[in-house]
């Protein structure tokens, strides 16, 4: 059952602690992504990577940082210097293949709550 | 800048037709989206269409695309409870890099 997965669904953190989002996909995907959404917004893109080893920022990338070792994961750590965390995060992937329409694959979420 | 747009809200009622409107401002654009988001999930690919067609029709959507204007629309037939969610389009930027704009959504709601 091909799909992404996104683990945990809810994340509670202290100001000042870093905190690592997951984010694995079996779609045989080069590309992933990684989205904020806030209320009443559309989602704004924090970093992609289109292959392993590779990443980059996107629109709003202070605060954040991401790896892709493994071409199935790309973590994202929320560090202590993101001045507003609190928000919703979702992970994407799409293939990169040519004749393709790049549709990108959501998974299910990460609500992250910092107090 | 690229910039998506769509109405906040529509309200309808079970069994009519929903129409929900998005303008978005790249006219290079390859690729465009509609998503569905159910409360507190990920987003579901409705469908998409690639800029050199003017319609596209999928059971009970249909997608309407005016170049000239940059005017997407997505319409859903027989509308039932199940749709109601919100609604996002995305237009595709960037070539090889996949990178998709958003606006900022429309929550549809199907009144029985």
């Amino acid at each position: 059952d091909g799909g992404i997965t996104q683990s945990p669904k809810y994340l509670f953190r202290k100001e000042g602690q870093n905190v690592t989002l997951s984010c694995e996909q079996n779609l045989n995907h080069d590309a992933m992504y990684w989205y904020r959404q806030d209320p009443g917004q559309g989602l704004r893109l924090i970093y992609y990577s289109q292959i392993v080893n590779d990443f980059q920022k996107g629109d709003i990338a202070e605060g954040y940082s991401v790896s892709r070792e493994k071409k199935e994961s790309f973590p994202l750590t929320v560090t202590s210097a993101q001045k507003n965390p609190t928000a919703f995060y979702l992970c994407a992937s799409s293939s990169t293949d040519r004749g393709r329409a790049y549709e990108q694959y959501f998974g299910p979420g990460t609500r992250l709550t910092v107090t | 800048g690229e910039d998506v747009e769509q109405s906040l809200f529509l309200s309808v009622r079970e069994g009519d037709s929903s129409v929900i409107n998005c303008t978005y401002t790249d006219s290079s654009s390859t690729y465009l989206y509609w998503y569905k988001q159910e409360p507190g999930a990920g987003l579901q690919l409705l469908t998409y269409i690639f800029s050199n067609m003017d319609m596209k029709q999928d059971q009970r959507l249909t997608v309407l695309l005016n170049k000239k204007d940059k005017h997407l629309s997505l319409r859903i037939a027989d509308t039932q409870t199940g749709d109601s969610a919100i609604y996002f389009c995305a237009e595709s930027i960037g070539g090889a890099t996949n990178k998709l704009i958003f606006g900022t959504g429309t929550l549809l709601a199907v009144q029985p």
